[in-house]
């Protein structure tokens, strides 16, 4: 079964270093989100990209935080100087297949940042 | 705006006793509404959907839910619980446009005990 995939599983960062999220959604899936969970917190929306744009996008999502699509499979969460408080699991997901509009989100394993 | 509301941050049962685990939901559109699950160490999981079709939805692993718009409600059900459904449940809802952000709730921690 498709699958979203994400890596690094866990990275480790110190605080004002640039980090990249990467993520590689479905395949022929048309929407692709970033979501994050800050430990014993709920997971938050932060951004959501469709047709090479950013869709929609959270009051988390600030300056420091950008999102690409550099080729046909990968999607990337930049953050472009960590804070401490950016510490949390980062989840990516894909949705909206090319051949039937279920709008389930697929949501990938998370990749668990520690900002030192 | 949107937002859901889980009742209860852990709930516990008797392995084979029926499990609930509560949400309702605040829309100012007609919602679509989500069951994910998240087992330690893992990403979130789709249990189950509704997206204006039938009211009581069914899922993976024996789950349901009914979407009651009377209560703006959309509770989680297992007639018989089982030791591997030991995990954390969030409630999620979204507009109905369809591929729009997902709105998660604090999440429910479900325990079994054997």
């Amino acid at each position: 079964e498709p699958e979203v995939t994400q890596t690094p599983s866990h990275q480790v960062t110190q605080m004002g270093q640039e980090v990249i999220l990467r993520c590689v959604p479905i395949s022929n899936h048309l929407y692709f989100y970033w979501y994050r969970q800050i430990l014993g917190q709920k997971v938050e929306f932060l951004v959501s990209f469709y047709n090479n744009e950013i869709s929609e996008k959270s009051e988390i999502f600030d300056d420091q935080f950008s999102v690409e699509r550099p080729d046909g499979s990968n999607f990337t969460l930049k953050i472009r100087s960590t804070k401490l408080e950016d510490s949390a699991m980062y989840f990516c997901a894909s949705s909206g297949h090319l051949r039937d509009r279920t709008y389930e989100q697929y949501f990938g394993p998370g990749t668990r940042l520690t900002v030192t | 705006a949107q937002s859901v509301t889980q009742l209860g941050s852990h709930v516990s049962v008797s392995e084979g006793a029926l499990v609930l685990l509560r949400c309702n939901y605040s829309s100012s559109v007609p919602p679509y509404l989500f069951w994910y699950v998240q087992y330690p160490n893992q990403g979130l999981q789709l249990l189950l959907k509704y997206t204006s079709a039938a009211t009581l939805v069914k899922g993976i692993n024996g789950f349901e839910a009914e979407f009651k718009k009377s209560e703006t409600s959309f509770h989680l059900t297992k007639p018989s619980a089982h030791m591997s459904d030991a995990a954390e449940y969030f409630c999620a809802v979204s507009g109905n446009f369809g591929n729009e952000k997902l709105t998660f709730g604090t999440g429910t921690r479900l325990t079994i005990i054997p």
